[in-house]
């Protein structure tokens, strides 16, 4: 089952602006992560937020995460041609995360030049 | 350093055919994890693996067999393939877990195979 689900599915914006994607999930959880996908490739680890963290940053991305609302979302600023892929959310299937991940179906992200 | 490694990159079989996609990785982790990704969908757990001789089931375990024989290797066999069974296939590790790590997930760079 999905824990984690993403909106939008896809999203197209121009370069330069920001881009806001979503993520909610069903349980109770210790972390959220995010990764990247490019095309053809492999998922690579963004950032990490822990249940007790509101908000984190790492270079042009913030992180937020409402455990009230069981909701994160991901913003990238100042978006480039380079940033285009796929983001997904994953949760750990319980505690921290030894037994597995859980992904959402992830967001398209299109940077148009 | 080269991370996590999957061979090979490309599979097509037929149809009850068996095959082994083996993953290596050199960072020295102690988990390791096998997902599959379908199109328009996110990565579901097949088989994972806490330590060397452990292996455990994951979200959509059946129709695979995994081993872990040595720490830097994870292998998924598939003893007869079907085409449901067509997708790309990847592995990942991450540290130990404790209230400091970071316990994030480093990936392989996907097999695609092609179940005829």
């Amino acid at each position: 089952s999905q824990q984690g689900e993403e909106d939008p599915q896809a999203l197209s914006i121009q370069e330069g602006e920001n881009a806001t994607m979503n993520c909610s999930y069903k349980t109770s959880i210790n972390n959220l992560q995010w990764y990247r996908q490019n095309s053809g490739r492999g998922l690579v680890h963004l950032i990490l937020i822990r249940s007790n963290e509101r908000e984190k940053h790492s270079g042009r991305l913030r992180v937020t995460l409402d455990t009230s609302k069981k909701s994160s979302s991901l913003l990238i600023t100042a978006s480039r041609a380079a940033d285009t892929a796929s983001y997904f959310c994953a949760t750990p299937h319980s505690g921290g995360g030894a037994d597995g991940l859980t992904f959402g179906k992830g967001t398209h992200l299109i940077i148009q030049p | 350093n080269a991370g996590v490694t999957q061979t090979p990159k490309f599979r097509v079989l037929k149809t009850g055919q068996s095959m082994t996609l083996l993953c290596a990785q050199d960072m020295n982790h102690e988990y390791m994890y096998w997902y599959r990704q379908d199109p328009g969908m996110g990565l579901r757990l097949i088989h994972y693996s806490v330590g060397e001789g452990t292996t455990a089931k994951g979200e959509v375990p059946d129709g695979y067999n995994v081993s872990r024989l040595k720490k830097q290797n994870f292998l998924l066999g598939l003893e007869s393939a079907a085409p449901s069974q067509t997708s790309v296939y990847f592995c990942a590790s991450s540290a130990a877990r404790g209230y400091r790590g970071l316990n994030e997930q480093y990936f392989g760079p996907g097999t695609r195979l092609t179940v005829t």
